[in-house]
């Protein structure tokens, strides 16, 4: 099946410093990704949709200066978490929809990285 | 609000049991999506229903899709220990490449 690569799994920071998430897919292509963002218990919550070779698109509320997506291939998107403070602390999961033609639909289903638990003190 | 709402919110039975899982939804959808997620990691895709379609198998899971009443049910059969983990439900809007929209999952524990 198809495989999305997150990295790190996990990381500290300390405040004010940026943090760099990368998702890969690593045996298809991706258009496009999407970053979610989860709180413990609680749903995703869509932040932005990564286009490859494009400006992402960012849903109501998320400060695109505040969370930089680049999506420079068809198999890398990274989001970037500028001057992290403490309330930035979560997990953040990307995903990545099949753009080779594999899934029998337009809206098909999301292969999903690991995620990526941060943990800005 | 989210599209999908998933419930229960938690669910536990015993080992063996089946499990029952509902999920409503609020607009017109192109298709619904359930998937699972362990504590802790990525949500991994279990079976995709279209809205033209009303009941769905793979394995142990039985899916079904009532768009008069905008819902969908997840059947997981013959429970094991392992099916342990949160179950979310998400819908697709009408058009190509839309997004999905989770609902707030349901916890599964399913006892030894």
């Amino acid at each position: 099946g198809a495989v999305v690569s997150q990295h790190p799994s996990r990381v500290i920071c300390k405040s004010g410093t940026s943090v760099k998430i990368e998702c890969r897919s690593l045996d298809f292509q991706a258009t496009t990704m999407f970053w979610y963002r989860q709180f413990p218990k609680q749903s995703l919550m869509l932040m932005a949709t990564s286009n490859e070779g494009s400006k992402a698109t960012y849903e109501q509320g998320v400060e695109k200066d505040k969370f930089l997506i680049n999506h420079a291939s068809l198999t890398l998107s990274t989001l970037t978490v500028t001057s992290a403070h403490p309330e930035d602390s979560s997990f953040y999961i990307c995903s990545a929809r099949d753009s080779t033609g594999r899934s029998t639909s337009n809206t098909g289903e999301l292969f999903f990285g690991e995620g990526s638990r941060l943990t800005v003190l | 609000s989210q599209q999908g709402e998933e419930d229960p919110q938690a669910l536990s039975i015993q080992e063996g049991e089946n499990a029952t899982m509902n999920c409503s939804y609020k607009t017109s959808i192109n298709n619904l999506q359930w998937y699972r997620q362990n504590s802790g990691r990525g949500l991994v895709h279990l079976i995709l229903i279209r809205s033209n379609e009303r009941e769905k198998h793979s394995g142990r899971l039985r899916v079904t899709l009532d768009t008069s009443k905008k819902s969908s049910s997840l059947l997981i059969t013959a429970s094991r220990a392992a099916d342990t983990a949160s179950y979310f439900c998400a819908t697709a809007l009408t058009g190509a490449n839309s997004k999905l929209t989770f609902g707030k999952g349901i916890t599964l524990s399913v006892r030894p």
